[in-house]
């Protein structure tokens, strides 16, 4: 139980396009679901925490015009990164809590990487 | 969320056991100690939580001490999968609190 997949693993893209990349929790329903970044030998940074049905919030130093969160259902989160540069090529990870009350565990995805051309 | 220092490296033998320590002197009565683990180009693995008491689940044990200062993390017959990096994580009960990923134990488990 509490598998969490991401597609694409892996995408390389022109400057400029938009890339987007889906998280779905697979056997459990999610109210929240997270989404990190994780640079070469760096630890995972989070970079917002979407909700279902609501919007999603940033952390310091994200853009959010830049990384567009929908959280439509609670088993789909989608981030979309907007006009990508090279700076954004990076391993982009989202997690799911299992919502039980108490923990409310994060599972992981897989992860996507990214790399922009 | 409390901090914790947890060691930068570490090896073990196959077969034998692991503890991974790690110390957490400002936690506070309501957080938890989550351990995940991240094998190289892969999402973080959920491994085990705990609140005050000592759990174990199939892939692991998690032991706190009394005080909820330190807890380790016991891998109890390591193989060479379990080569990763260990992150010890404080963080508050519910949807309270993020995960904040430090830069864990990077467990070298060798032949």
């Amino acid at each position: 139980g509490a598998v969490v997949s991401q597609h694409p693993s892996r995408v390389i893209c022109k400057s400029g396009t938009s890339v987007k990349i889906e998280c779905r929790s697979l056997d459990f329903q999610a109210t929240t679901m997270f989404w990190y970044r994780q640079f070469p030998k760096k630890s995972l940074m989070l970079m917002a925490t979407s909700n279902e049905g609501s919007k999603a919030t940033y952390e310091q130093g994200v853009e959010k015009d830049k990384f567009l969160i929908n959280h439509a259902s609670l088993t789909l989160s989608t981030l979309t990164v907007t006009s990508a540069h090279p700076e954004d090529s990076s391993f982009y990870i989202c997690s799911a809590g299992d919502g039980k009350m108490a923990t409310d565990t994060q599972y992981f995805g897989p992860g996507t990487r990214l790399t922009v051309l | 969320d409390a901090k914790t220092t947890q060691p930068t490296s570490m090896d073990c033998a196959e077969g034998r056991a692991a503890n991974l320590p790690c110390n957490h002197s400002t936690i506070s009565g309501n957080e938890y100690v989550y351990w995940y683990r991240q094998i190289h180009s892969q999402g973080p693995q959920y491994i085990i939580h705990g609140l005050k008491n000592n759990e174990t689940n199939e892939m692991a044990s998690l032991i706190i001490t009394e005080d909820r200062k330190s807890s380790t993390l016991i891998l109890p017959h390591a193989t060479l999968r379990d080569t990763a990096v260990y992150y010890c994580i404080v963080r508050g009960g519910g949807s309270q609190g993020n995960l904040i990923f430090g830069k864990g134990t990077k467990l070298s488990v060798k032949p």
